[in-house]
């Protein structure tokens, strides 16, 4: 079964802990995997998208790569204004569409205190 | 002008009320879509848009009747909806409809959040 699965699915950290984030997927021709950040009450927000396996794209504190298998988002020297759910979604061919579906994960709602 | 506009922010309306959702973008965007969030769960993708056309459907209950009356305008119509229905309501667009050639990305409005008591 195609699956998008995130970890953890919550993470509480100190301002300037580094951290990351886990999206692993179990999808069969896959065509592009997006980090998107969602703030409450708000509409996800694109963040990064990665095509293949041992890609990297950086975006300040922020650095997203890709495996065959997951994705990771790292968190370098957080702000308490990077505080929100972080959402991984992977476009992939459906069985029986000829569109790339794109499928959610759960998300990862990230807190960081001062 | 990178902007998913959504009207009205809040609505509340009752189980025997026709409220319509509104969602405009002027980037020239030829794809749209309506997605519905319940709390703490991920979008999950209602209809699309492609060239002003229903392009997908994704077995939703008929009381969601969706429209696009140009390029830029998306609305959805609500017509006898349950409590459960209520939810986070967000449109998005893109350049064209993801296809498994594309790598499409997505801009989100901030959605209108639906109570339906």
């Amino acid at each position: 079964e195609d699956q998008v699965t995130q970890s953890p699915e919550a993470l509480r950290l100190q301002e300037g802990e580094s951290s990351s984030l886990n999206c692993s997927y179990t999808v069969s021709g896959l065509r592009g995997l997006f980090w998107y950040r969602q703030d409450p009450g708000k509409g996800p927000e694109f963040l990064f998208t990665l095509y293949s396996a041992g890609e990297e794209k950086e975006k300040e504190r922020l650095k997203a790569t890709l495996t065959k298998k997951e994705s990771f988002l790292h968190i370098t020297a957080p702000k308490p204004e990077d505080s929100a759910t972080y959402l991984c979604a992977v476009r992939y061919l459906a069985g029986g569409t000829s569109y790339g579906k794109l499928t959610f994960g759960q998300g990862t709602i990230l807190t960081v205190h001062p | 002008d990178t902007e998913v506009t959504q009207t009205p922010k809040h609505l509340v309306m009752g189980m025997t009320n026709k409220k319509s959702l509104k969602c405009e973008q002027h980037m020239g965007h030829r794809a749209m879509y309506w997605y519905k969030q319940k709390a703490k769960k991920p979008p999950e993708l209602m209809f699309v848009y492609s060239y002003e056309k229903l392009s997908i459907n994704e077995s939703v209950p008929s009381r969601f009747s969706p429209e696009c009356p140009n390029s830029s305008l998306l609305n959805l119509h609500l017509h006898a909806l349950q409590p459960e229905d209520s939810a986070l309501y967000l449109c998005a667009s893109s350049q064209e409809e993801g296809t498994i050639t594309t790598n499409e990305k997505l801009f989100f409005g901030s959605g209108t959040q639906l109570s339906v008591l």
